[in-house]
């Protein structure tokens, strides 16, 4: 994932809102993924945005994207314990293979 | 629950042997996507097969194939194993259309002593 660029690390107490933010280098991304990995499982999907929007809402979840930075972030209110996790921003570049590049993954330690 | 199976969860094996890491898609889902991930490498996309037919590579050694089947599941295989193969497999399935939503598998941690 080296086109994908995320911090490593984010900490937050219980309750505050947390953002994990994300860089990327294809200005051509159709679609730009935020995954969720907690510990010893698999990757789950959170939320994505087309790159044609700004904002995505979602429950909790916000996405931004600015496009001219080729910035991606992703805010959650109310952090709770259940958000420690590691998050993967994740862009697919415009092909037939649909294939995602992924960043380093932020890993969220959420204290109390 | 994402509807992706892999099997094994584990899998510990010495150098230089061969391994198969098994991925049943979602059911509709016709496209099948490998990734590894590493400490050192991250998430690194190997493979997809769309259909039973290759569709992209990625960062895939030449010692690691794969394939998928007309029942749509898919293998990975693993070959001449060194340490530094050891890992978690993902296997992710999509439908394969323009909507490029992957659901990933558990996956499967390869140990290599």
């Amino acid at each position: 994932g080296e086109d994908v660029e995320q911090s490593l690390f984010l900490s937050v107490r219980e309750g505050d809102s947390s953002v994990i933010n994300c860089t990327y280098t294809d200005s051509s991304s159709t679609y730009l993924y935020w995954y969720k990995q907690e510990p010893g499982a698999g990757l789950q999907l959170l939320t994505y945005i087309f790159s044609n929007m700004d904002m995505k809402q979602d429950q909790r979840l916000t996405v931004l994207l600015n496009k001219k930075d080729k910035h991606l972030s992703l805010r959650i209110a109310d952090t709770q314990t259940g958000d420690s996790a590691i998050y993967f921003c994740a862009e697919s570049p415009p092909s037939n293979d649909y294939k995602l590049s992924f960043g380093a993954g932020t890993t969220v330690t959420v204290r109390a | 629950d994402s509807g992706v199976t892999q099997t094994p969860k584990h899998l510990i094996t010495a150098t230089g042997q061969r391994v198969t890491l098994r991925c049943s898609p979602r059911s509709g889902d016709l496209s099948v996507y490998w990734y590894q991930q590493s400490l050192d490498q991250g998430l690194q996309f190997l493979i997809q097969y769309y259909n039973g037919e290759e569709r992209a590579k990625g960062n895939i050694l030449e010692r690691f194939s794969a394939q998928q089947f007309p029942d749509l599941h898919s293998e990975l295989n693993l070959s001449s194993l060194e340490l530094g193969d050891s890992a978690l497999y993902f296997c992710a399935s999509s439908r394969g259309n323009s909507y490029n939503e992957q659901f990933f598998g558990p996956g499967t941690r390869l140990t290599v002593l």
